[in-house]
């Protein structure tokens, strides 16, 4: 069975610093990744994807993230965060050979300091 | 276009109630998730449909918990005798397909069991 962590529960930093969340997975074949973002009392709004090729992918609001197969890593990144960038963030793998259901890390919330 | 929307987005009930949360998915789609989020569990699958196919039940917590989907199209879960444990964000999704496409998340109905 598939597995996702995220070991960081709290991450605070400064509007303008750089940003990395962290995403371990576990699956037995290769993976469909992905970052989704959730504001409060909001639903979740996918912010990139990885699903085969370019290691690096792009996503919305400025965010990327890297598949290292290596490490089962899928780390979100962003160079400079705004204000507006705070929420949870939940990292989560897709079963293709069981409908795609995702299995979600446990989130990472982020906090913004002016 | 529009997206997946839920009702009601509140519920409160008395324990021992049955309760029916709806998804109507983005037109077109023929994959249907639903979705649990508590403190205690973090997110979790529930059900799978995809189009005419039988439903993945795997991952209903007990059998209390039951999904229909109606026409390929709008799904109903219902929760009979509810528990306090109960009390989360019922999250649904849907996608053109199940496999390798991106889910689409409603913003979630929160049910309170009292």
């Amino acid at each position: 069975a598939q597995s996702v962590t995220q070991p960081d529960i709290h991450i605070t930093v400064s509007e303008g610093a750089s940003l990395e969340l962290r995403c371990n997975y576990s699956y037995g074949a290769t993976p469909y990744l992905f970052w989704y973002v959730q504001s409060p009392g909001q639903g979740l709004q996918l912010l990139l994807k990885y699903f085969s090729g370019d290691t690096l992918v792009q996503g919305i609001k400025g965010f990327e993230a890297e598949f290292k197969r290596s490490q089962s890593s899928f780390n979100l990144r962003k160079p400079s965060v705004h204000w507006s960038d705070a929420a949870e963030y939940f990292c989560a793998v897709g079963a293709l050979d069981a409908g795609n259901m995702l299995t979600f890390g446990g989130g990472t919330r982020l906090m913004v300091k002016p | 276009g529009a997206g997946v929307s839920q009702s009601p987005s509140n519920k409160v009930t008395e324990k021992g109630k049955d309760v029916e949360l709806r998804c109507d998915p983005i037109s077109g789609h023929t994959a249907l998730y639903w979705y649990r989020q508590s403190l205690g569990q973090g997110l979790e699958f529930l059900i799978y449909f995809q189009g005419n196919s039988a439903p993945d039940k795997s991952g209903l917590p007990s059998d209390r918990f039951s999904a229909e989907r109606t026409g390929g199209s709008v799904s109903t879960l219902t929760i009979q005798r509810t528990q306090q444990e109960d009390s989360a964000v019922y999250l649904c999704a849907s996608s053109f397909r199940g496999g390798n496409h991106e889910q689409y998340f409603g913003p979630g109905t929160r049910l309170t069991v009292t």
